[in-house]
């Protein structure tokens, strides 16, 4: 089973420039998040997706941040403008409807200065 | 919402003797424990699970432990090796398919 897959893996912008991220889950997985990991802490929750609905939302910064799931596969994380505080790793994680085990892609990395 | 307090930050132990590492949470809806290991620059590994219907689950030299009423899991690593030395998160969740809320981390150190 291939694992969940991200590109691009790094990335350096300049603070209020735009910036998009990708995520394909595992194949069959419903159930797709994003994490915002800034280093030396956990991932934190941004948004969550069932199939192509928003599940959970509630931590995203709206004002910049914006993501889509489109068909209930892949799906896509932009920020415009991005800021300072952006920089840290992006993760896209998947899961089976109704079970609880989720399965981290490598994560991309932003550096926005 | 859900807050899970992880400890220590940082454990250093020789190769060989036990690592614990130690994580509270506040809601008692939670009832999804799982335990990340997290090597520099990689993604986080899923290594093992816990369900609040069970009190302790081992996998060869990985151990977690539950105790729901006083709402602390705990990892236990045994014989700990160098390629154990990496960054562990424990987690808490409702109830499957909702967002996991993870602990600080604590880095472990295993030295030859």
């Amino acid at each position: 089973e291939a694992g969940v897959a991200q590109s691009p893996r790094y990335k350096i912008i300049e603070k209020r420039q735009s910036v998009a991220f990708w995520c394909n889950p595992i194949s069959g997985h419903a159930t797709l998040y994003w994490y915002q990991q800034i280093l030396g802490q956990g991932p934190k929750l941004l948004i969550q997706f069932q199939n192509n609905g928003v599940v959970d939302d509630s931590q995203l910064p709206k004002d910049r941040f914006s993501a889509e799931r489109l068909k209930g596969v892949d799906s896509t994380l932009k920020i415009q403008p991005a800021k300072l505080e952006d920089s840290a790793v992006y993760l896209c994680a998947s899961s089976r409807t109704s079970i609880p085990e989720q399965f981290f892609g490598p994560g991309t990395r932003l550096t926005v200065l | 919402g859900e807050n899970v307090e992880q400890h220590p930050s940082t454990l250093s132990v020789q190769e060989g003797d036990s690592a614990v590492i130690k994580c509270t949470y506040s809601d008692s809806a939670s009832n999804y424990f799982p335990w990340y290991k997290q090597e520099l620059g990689k993604r986080p590994q899923l290594i093992i699970d816990i369900r609040s219907n069970v009190g302790e689950k081992k996998d060869q030299r990985i151990a977690v432990t539950l105790n729901k009423t006083a709402k602390h899991f705990s990892l236990h690593i045994t014989e700990t090796q160098p390629e154990d030395s990496a960054v562990y998160f424990c987690a808490a969740d409702y109830s499957g398919n909702t967002p996991l809320v993870f602990g600080k981390g604590t880095r472990l150190s295993v030295i030859a």
